[in-house]
Parts: structure tokens; sequence; C-alpha cells
């Protein structure tokens, strides 16, 4: 149980355009969802925290504008890079965790190479 | 303002030794701890977690934690390391009730065969 899937596992785009990440929980409902950026030999950092039915909670110095964030329903969250630029180039990985649960459960990442 | 500090941003064991890689963390409260693994270019995978009650968890793969309120440490162990446990391990903290977590900056673990 307590599995979380992200679609895609890796992209490539061109500058300049947008790229939807969707993270899903698959058999259970996810009541938050959290986005996290990790650098190559870094650690996470979280980008934004997502709660079904709510506008997302982003962290500081993470553009709201740039990384559209929509829980949609229980079971899904959607990550947006508008207008991505090379230093948007990163692993991305969610994690979400139901209403009584205490534990994060992370998908397996989505690379994103932007040229 | 909490936070975690893995001091040993690698570790080196040969295969069959003892691990136990660090972890110390400043909260305000009662803290939920986490042991996280990742496998290069993958997600990570809930080795561990400690809430409440015994002291001493275990977790899948062998994996073992203890919490230390009065030393602010949850390290985490395994008596006798394999090969396929080379993997970079996060320690993370937060509040419960699905709050954000804090993670460590990572130790990067390599098996010796």
């Amino acid at each position: 149980g307590a599995v979380v899937s992200q679609h895609p596992s890796r992209v490539i785009c061109k500058s300049g355009t947008s790229v939807k990440i969707e993270c899903r929980s698959l058999d259970f409902q996810a009541t938050t969802m959290f986005w996290y950026r990790q650098f190559p030999k870094q650690s996470l950092m979280l980008m934004a925290t997502s709660n079904e039915g709510s506008k997302a909670t982003y962290e500081q110095g993470v553009e709201k504008d740039k990384f559209l964030i929509n829980h949609a329903s229980l079971t899904l969250s959607t990550l947006t890079v508008t207008s991505a630029h090379p230093e948007d180039s990163s692993f991305y990985i969610c994690s979400a965790n139901g209403a009584t649960e205490e534990t994060q459960y992370f998908g397996p990442g989505t690379r994103l190479l932007v040229l | 303002a909490q936070s975690v500090t893995q001091p040993d941003i690698h570790i080196t064991v040969s295969e069959g030794a003892s691990l136990e890689l660090r972890c110390n963390y400043s909260y305000g409260a009662t803290p939920y701890l986490f042991w996280y693994v990742q496998s290069p270019g993958q997600g990570l995978q809930l080795l561990l977690k400690y809430f409440s009650g015994d002291t001493l968890v275990q977790g899948i793969k062998g994996f073992e934690a203890e919490f230390k309120r009065s030393q602010s440490s949850f390290n985490l162990r395994k008596p006798s390391v394999h090969w396929s446990d080379a993997a970079e391990y996060f320690c993370a903290v937060g509040p419960g009730g699905g709050n954000k977590l804090t993670f460590g900056t990572g130790t990067q673990l390599k098996v010796e065969l």
C-alpha cells in the first residue's frame, strides 16, 4: 500500500515551453501533497504544499506563477513548470500523505531537462 | 526553527561490516523522525519512522534506529551491510499531522566488496 506514482519519469523540452508533471496516489486518498526539487548530489528542497481543493502554499523564494500547482482531486496533484528555462532543469519529486497518515510517501521522481 | 544535521556526507564500509549513520535534529516539540533511502535517479523509500513509544525502532531491509532525546539524535544502524545498501540516506524531522518535513543533507553510502 501507499504507492505514489509520477508521470512522466523524464522529459526533455525546449526553452520557453511549459511542462506538466503529474503525481498520483494509487491506493489511498492524499489530502496533502508536497512538491520537492532536488539538484544533483543535494538534499530535497520543498517547493510547495498542496491540499486538495485549496491553493498551494509555496515556500519562500519559489515563484508561484512559475510553478503552478493544482490539487484538484484526492489522488492527483500536478506541477506545471511554465516557460521553462535551462535553470529549471532538475529532479522533481512529489510526496503524499492521507488524512490520518503521519508518513509522507514519495513518488519515483521526474527528471526535467530544458534545452 | 527545525533543522536536521547529517554530519557525514560520505561513508564507505566493507560488505558485511556494521553501519551507523548519524542524524541530529533541532526541534521545539516532540519530533516525528524518519529515515529515507534514495537510489540514483529514484524517489525516496521509507526505511523507518519514530513517533512515540519504544525508542528503538525496526525498519525494512534490516535497518534500525534509536531515538535519544537527551542527545537529539536518531542514528540509523545496520549490523551487516550488503552491497545493495549503497545509496543516499536522508534523515527527516517534522511535526506530524501531515505537515512538511525538514530533511538533512544526506549521507552517501558506498559499500566495498
